[in-house]
């Protein structure tokens, strides 16, 4: 079954540091979608990404994050200078044309230390 | 502004049935269901859209009332398996369908 990948599982960085998370969605997919989720909170939206462009961000999402899909297949979000307050679970989603399910991937446990 | 979901934690017998609720103060277009384990991933459970259309596991089951837009996810029979804790998303225009997620219930099933 196909299945959204991220990488790395888990990233370690000292604040201020700029960090790249990596995704790959499913291959047919058409919106891709970050979420973090602070450590037993709930899912939080940070952006989408359609038609290689971001259609949607939340006021989470500032100018120290940006998004891109460099390749045609690789979805990144880079976040430029950590916060201690940016250490979350960081999810990558991926969705296909029309309504139906978002496909989570197993996520990037982000550290800022 | 997020849905919001009742009860924020359920424990029950193998067995048992639980419902959980989610209700929203915006006109929705879907409501997802996700589970999620500890340290895991959300896994797709369910979607709910407006005009009655629904998809998702064949042992899972929920109803979507779009005049008081809410939904509510019944387990019956619960197994171990399903603890966990379940997040509903709720999602207001089609197309994009970014998800805000409720604050979850904890499900804990005993044996």
């Amino acid at each position: 079954e196909p299945e959204v990948t991220q990488t790395p599982s888990h990233q370690v960085t000292q604040m201020g540091q700029e960090v790249i998370l990596r995704c790959v969605p499913i291959s047919n997919h058409l919106y891709f979608y970050w979420y973090r989720q602070i450590l037993g909170q709930k899912v939080e939206f940070l952006v989408s990404f359609y038609n290689n462009e971001i259609s949607e961000k939340s006021e989470i999402f500032d100018d120290q994050f940006s998004v891109e899909r460099p390749d045609g297949s690789n979805f990144t979000l880079k976040i430029r200078s950590t916060k201690l307050e940016d250490s979350a679970m960081y999810f990558c989603a991926s969705r296909g044309q029309g309504a139906g399910e978002a496909f989570f991937g197993q996520g990037t446990r982000l550290t800022v230390v | 502004q997020q849905p919001v979901q009742s009860p924020q934690a359920v424990i029950l017998r193998e067995g048992e049935d639980a419902v959980i609720n989610c209700s929203s103060s915006k006109a929705l277009y879907s409501v997802h269901w996700y589970r999620q384990k500890h340290g895991e991933a959300p896994v797709f459970l369910m979607i709910l859209l407006k005009g009655g259309e629904q998809k998702g596991h064949e042992k899972i089951s929920a109803s979507f009332n779009e005049k008081k837009q809410q939904s509510s996810l019944y387990l019956t029979a619960s197994q171990l398996s399903y603890s966990g804790t379940y997040f509903c998303g709720t999602a207001i225009n089609r197309g994009n369908e970014k998800l805000t997620f409720g604050t979850g219930t904890r499900l804990t099933i005993i044996p």
